[in-house]
């Protein structure tokens, strides 16, 4: 069946610019994680959402970052204010329920983002 | 907090030879244990996982035991293959966490043929 899907895969934009990155999670999925892979930091978590419950943005690295997900399908992240810190390849991940730590979770393609 | 080590990267091998790739981890209850995968211009995937202690995950003739006494799950081959080229990263979810993963900083294999 289809995996987690992300669009855009690439994306260049200039410093102070606000970007939307879309995942599209396995469907059934009641589980969804975004993750940032960078050269500095490794993988880093940033924001999990499950079913209807109040999402975790414990690993959001500022306020200028923020996440939705309707209808408990595809979620968007959102950067406002792009720097170019923010570079960095952001990793959309689903799971059947993320209530159990032995869940595996399937990992989108990406997308890769260029703050100029 | 919750924590994960990897062994200092890259390493290269040629093909047939012996892999071991060293985790260990920090974490406070009863993690589950997982490597994933990245092959070049892939995504990342599950390689293997194991969800208590002494529990041995296994895949494509890779193997890693939990081992709660080390708080360790080092990753073996026997004989590994060219296509084992990827960049290797161990990760834990913690009892409490909302089954985040908290990942250690990966490392390249390069096989030789």
């Amino acid at each position: 069946g289809a995996g987690v899907s992300q669009s855009p895969s690439n994306k260049v934009t200039e410093k102070g610019k606000d970007v939307e990155l879309r995942c599209d999670p396995i469907s059934g999925h009641t589980a969804l994680y975004w993750y940032r892979q960078s050269l500095g930091q490794g993988l880093e978590f940033l924001i999990y959402f499950q079913g209807n419950s109040a999402p975790d943005k414990s690993g959001l690295p500022s306020d200028r970052f923020s996440a939705e997900r309707t209808g408990g399908s595809v979620s968007t992240l959102t950067i406002q204010r792009t720097q170019q810190e923010d570079s960095a390849v952001y990793l959309c991940a689903s799971s059947s329920s993320g209530r159990a730590e032995s869940d595996t979770q399937y990992f989108g393609p990406g997308t890769r983002l260029t703050v100029l | 907090g919750n924590s994960v080590t990897q062994m200092e990267g890259p390493v290269t091998l040629s093909e047939e030879a012996f892999l071991t790739i060293n985790c260990t981890y920090t974490a406070t209850g009863y993690p589950s244990l997982f490597w994933y995968v990245q092959y070049p211009g892939e995504g990342l995937q599950l390689l293997l996982k194991a969800t208590k202690a002494d529990d041995k995950g296994s895949n494509k003739g890779f193997e890693a035991t939990y081992r709660k006494e080390t708080t360790s799950f080092h990753l073996e081959k026997g004989s590994v293959q060219v296509s084992d080229s990827a960049v290797y990263f161990c990760a834990l979810t913690a009892t409490g966490a909302n089954s985040k993963l908290t990942f250690g900083k990966g490392i390249t294999l390069s096989v030789r043929p």
